[in-house]
């Protein structure tokens, strides 16, 4: 069956560290992938979308990898911030009967302290 | 101001009382969706829609029944709410629903008592 896994765990760090966040996935051949942030009780933001043939897209101090041979992703966020405290999701493509939706990782929460 | 708007933010309802939570988008996406997100369960996609002529089931369906008549609406209807779909719902949208970005509402808190 199709699997998005990241870490269940919470990811500590300090500040000014560099962050990195995995998702792996399984029997998905995903056209691209995307991440987004997720704060407490509100809605995912959008971050970043990597397609298959990217190795590498950065934002700002974001970073995101793709490795269509592990079946792989990091996020890395540079010099952290405790305003990057937040929850982390991954998010790939799946085709419906031709049609093309996302599907979502349970997310990463991160904790970056000062 | 481009954005998706949910209502309502908050709702509580007893078993089987029929309720509809609207989404509605300003920014003439074609694609809409609705999510639900549960503790140690993530965002689970309940229907989906990629244009007012298509509309087919996520991962999660039933229970829910869906509408598009209009570009920028998607109510999710719940005709008989059970306390197991007590959840976040999540509206989302994009322009095409192909390697695009999902814009998210703000949100339904849903207890059904």
């Amino acid at each position: 069956s199709q699997k998005i896994e990241q870490n269940s765990e919470a990811l500590n760090i300090q500040e000014g560290k560099t962050a990195t966040l995995t998702c792996n996935y399984t029997n998905y051949s995903p056209a691209y992938l995307q991440w987004y942030r997720q704060d407490p009780g509100r809605g995912p933001v959008f971050l970043l979308l990597i397609r298959e043939n990217e190795k590498e897209k950065r934002k700002e101090r974001l970073k995101v990898t793709f490795d269509t041979t592990l079946k792989q992703s990091l996020f890395h966020i540079t010099a952290s911030q405790p305003a990057d405290s937040a929850t982390y999701l991954c998010a790939l493509e799946r085709t419906y009967s031709g049609y093309s939706t996302l599907t979502f990782g349970k997310g990463t929460m991160l904790l970056v302290s000062p | 101001e481009a954005q998706v708007t949910q209502n309502p933010r908050y709702l509580i309802t007893v078993t089987g009382k029929k309720l509809t939570v609207t989404c509605s988008q300003n920014m003439n996406h074609e694609y809409m969706s609705w999510y639900r997100q549960d503790p140690g369960l993530g965002l689970r996609q309940i229907y989906y829609s990629m244009n007012v002529e298509v509309t087919d089931k996520g991962d999660v369906p039933e229970g829910y029944k869906v509408s598009r008549k209009e570009k920028r609406n998607f109510p999710l209807i719940l005709e008989s709410p059970s306390p197991n779909q007590t959840s976040l719902y999540f509206c989302a949208s994009s322009l095409t629903g192909f390697n695009e970005k999902l814009f998210f509402g703000s949100g339904t808190q849903l207890s059904v008592l």
